[in-house]
């Protein structure tokens, strides 16, 4: 089984939509989770960390459940400009584990 | 610079020849990462750095890889005897340490093209 796991999608959305999807994780003594976005052929940025008792940036929403080892994210009021891969990573000690990414696109 | 720097940003090789690859961290950053992403995949990892100690390997594909540290600071990744296999996206991130809730900066990358 992966570390980390994500439906890869892709969500296509239009612009003014709410998109959200999950993300679990195996390792019930993981410690940290975080958000990363990754846009075509540039590197993974921060997005968000995702804190135990959930926790909004902007339009942006994250979720933790640690009894049930999943994360999610959640997109209100979608941007052109949020299109990209959303990357879950779980620290786990030292050693961040990233899931293969969620590719969300947004239309006009 | 403030962010994580790698170099090359890309790199064309011939299968067989070795190649290196490096990495300046953010001035401070004790953690040091090292991750491969093949086109269209998801980040592999491939070896972490405390200091300049390595405590975590596992990730290295074959004896063919191996990375180094030195004054906590620049890490180095080398390739010997490239294959085709190799060709990807080697990706380099810090972070402040090692401990929870701690982020990590990632350079831009170095792409690999083993010909």
């Amino acid at each position: 089984r992966k570390e980390v796991e994500q439906d890869p999608g892709p969500f296509n959305v239009p612009e003014g939509a709410t998109v959200a999807f999950n993300c679990t994780y195996s390792n019930s003594a993981s410690q940290s989770f975080f958000w990363y976005r990754q846009d075509c052929r540039k590197e993974p940025k921060l997005l968000m960390s995702v804190y135990s008792s959930g926790n909004e940036d902007g339009r942006f929403t994250a979720q933790l459940n640690r009894a049930s080892q999943y994360i999610s994210l959640l997109i209100r009021d979608s941007k052109l400009s949020d299109s990209a891969t959303y990357l879950c990573v779980v620290k786990t000690n030292y050693k961040l584990s990233f899931g293969a990414g969620t590719t969300v696109t947004v239309r006009a | 610079g403030a962010g994580v720097s790698q170099s090359p940003s890309n790199k064309v090789t011939e299968k067989g020849k070795d190649v290196e690859l490096r990495c300046d961290p953010i001035s401070g950053h004790t953690a040091l990462y090292w991750y491969r992403q093949r086109l269209g995949q998801g980040l592999e990892f491939l070896i972490y750095f405390q200091g300049n100690s390595a405590p975590d390997k596992s990730g290295l594909p074959s004896d063919r890889f191996s990375a180094e540290r030195t004054g906590e600071s620049v890490s180095t990744l080398t390739i010997q005897r490239t294959q085709q296999e190799d060709s990807a996206v080697y990706l380099c991130a810090s972070s402040l340490q090692a401990g929870m809730n701690t982020e990590a900066f990632f350079g831009q990358g170095t792409r690999l093209t083993v010909v």
